[in-house]
């Protein structure tokens, strides 16, 4: 099942500059993940941010989380390459029973 | 070893055909999934094993039975599919404790093509 809305769908932009992609879901959660998919491949977990975080880093990547509004962003800064990719967010159903609830994901290509 | 393996990568069978997709992960991970991914779309949950007990069946049709005979390995037995279960089929891994969602770790999936 799907919880939200990722967008845009689609984001393109030149090697070094920053991207941001937005999630936005229906339901009160524990905790929202993102995941990197590449083409035809297995999804890579990349950040976990729990309900009463609000921002959280790795390496390029910051995520925030507004449980207000029910939305999460993921920005990537400097970007390569190889970042070009899928962007999935996920967030845990309620109440939590192992399955992820997955937004439709943003396509990001890196224009070199 | 944070690895979860899949075989076979590919997949062609007929709808008369009886094949099985295997999965492998030594993490210690007690929750193991199949997802089913089309095209450009979020993967689809289908099962959920917890400590080998079946959690989760998303409704999936009986033509996909699933299996898990330890801790580390999961398989998904197909038969008599149709050609609309082409699909990239992925199999992931999670701790479990208590309830709390935990990060899952995918394998690079089956690409399976149903003629």
């Amino acid at each position: 099942s799907q919880q939200g809305e990722e967008d845009p769908q689609a984001l393109s932009i030149q090697e070094g500059e920053n991207a941001t992609m937005n999630c936005s879901y229906k339901t009160s959660i524990n905790n929202l993940q993102w995941y990197r998919q590449n083409s035809g491949r297995g999804l890579v977990h990349l950040i976990l941010i729990r309900s009463n975080e609000r921002e959280k880093h790795s390496g390029r990547l910051r995520v925030t989380l507004d449980t207000s509004k029910k939305s999460s962003s993921l920005l990537i800064t400097a970007s390569r390459a190889a970042d070009t990719a899928s962007y999935f967010c996920a967030t845990d159903a309620k109440p939590p029973n192992y399955q992820l609830i997955w937004g439709a994901g943003t396509k990001l290509i890196i224009k070199p | 070893d944070t690895e979860v393996t899949q075989t076979p990568k590919h997949l062609v069978m007929g709808m008369t055909n009886k094949k099985s997709l295997k999965c492998e992960q030594h993490m210690g991970h007690r929750a193991m999934y199949w997802y089913k991914q089309k095209a450009k779309k979020p993967p689809e949950l289908m099962f959920v094993y917890s400590y080998e007990k079946l959690s989760i069946n998303e409704s999936v049709p009986s033509r996909f039975s699933p299996e898990c005979p330890n801790s580390s390995l999961l398989n998904l037995h197909l038969h008599a599919l149709q050609p609309e279960d082409s699909a990239l089929y992925l199999c992931a891994s999670s701790q479990v404790s208590g309830q709390e969602i935990h990060e899952q770790f995918f394998g690079p999936g089956t690409r399976l093509t149903v003629l």
